[in-house]
């Protein structure tokens, strides 16, 4: 299995404008995670989905922030608009149940 | 509520010598519990994890972990390092029954020198 995609590696981008990042889970995987992590908070988990349905997004920051997930290999995550604050590198993961979680290489999203 | 520790934000060894990379956690009932490497620039890998059964967990590249419940404790061990294992090493715990969210520590940063 090629494992976690995620798309693109790099984003760059100017304040205001909308960002939206990709991932595809690795098949079979029924728990998909949206991640950030920053220098100063760490790893901070935004959202995930069972089965394509939206479980806990109590991590999202903002109303600048939407995920979704129209099928079980494939979720977006936007931001509009992005703003400086939000450039960090955010990473997909996904796991079979309860099991261990994989993790995608991740995007490196700079807001200037 | 769940939550996790990894006490120290850097550990130093030399190479060869054995290395421990501190964690506690608190969770109501029994834990789940991982431990996961990040490289540079790189996504997080998982080492291993503690289910149930043996409270030693062996796992990738050398790596174990005791479980110790009583200390409530999942400190990562191994008996020689190697400068490739310098990395970020974050704990993570999940409670049996809860949802499919792991929490995760702040992390620890290994630095093996020859």
């Amino acid at each position: 299995d090629a494992g976690v995609i995620q798309s693109p590696r790099h984003e760059v981008t100017e304040m205001g404008q909308e960002v939206t990042l990709r991932c595809k889970p690795i098949s079979g995987h029924d728990y998909l995670f949206w991640y950030r992590q920053t220098m100063m908070r760490g790893l901070e988990l935004l959202i995930y989905f069972n089965n394509n349905v939206p479980i806990d997004d109590s991590g999202m920051p903002e109303d600048r922030f939407s995920a979704k997930m129209p099928n079980a290999s494939f979720s977006t995550l936007k931001i509009q608009p992005s703003e400086p604050r939000d450039s960090a590198v955010y990473f997909c993961a996904s796991s079979l149940g309860y099991s261990e979680q994989y993790f995608g290489p991740g995007t490196r999203l700079t807001v200037t | 509520a769940q939550s996790v520790a990894q006490p120290e934000d850097q550990v130093n060894v030399a190479e060869g010598n054995p290395l421990t990379v501190k964690c506690t956690y608190s969770v109501s009932g029994n834990p789940y519990l991982f431990w996961y490497v990040q490289y540079p620039n790189r996504g997080l890998q998982f080492l291993l994890k503690y289910i149930t059964g043996d409270n030693l967990v062996k796992g990738s590249y050398g790596f174990e972990a005791e479980f110790n419940k009583s200390q409530t404790s999942f400190h990562l061990k191994k008996p020689s390092a190697l400068v490739s294992d310098s990395a970020l090493y974050f704990c993570a715990v999940r409670s049996r029954g809860s949802q499919g969210n792991l929490i995760f520590g702040k992390g620890t940063k290994l630095s093996v020198k020859p």
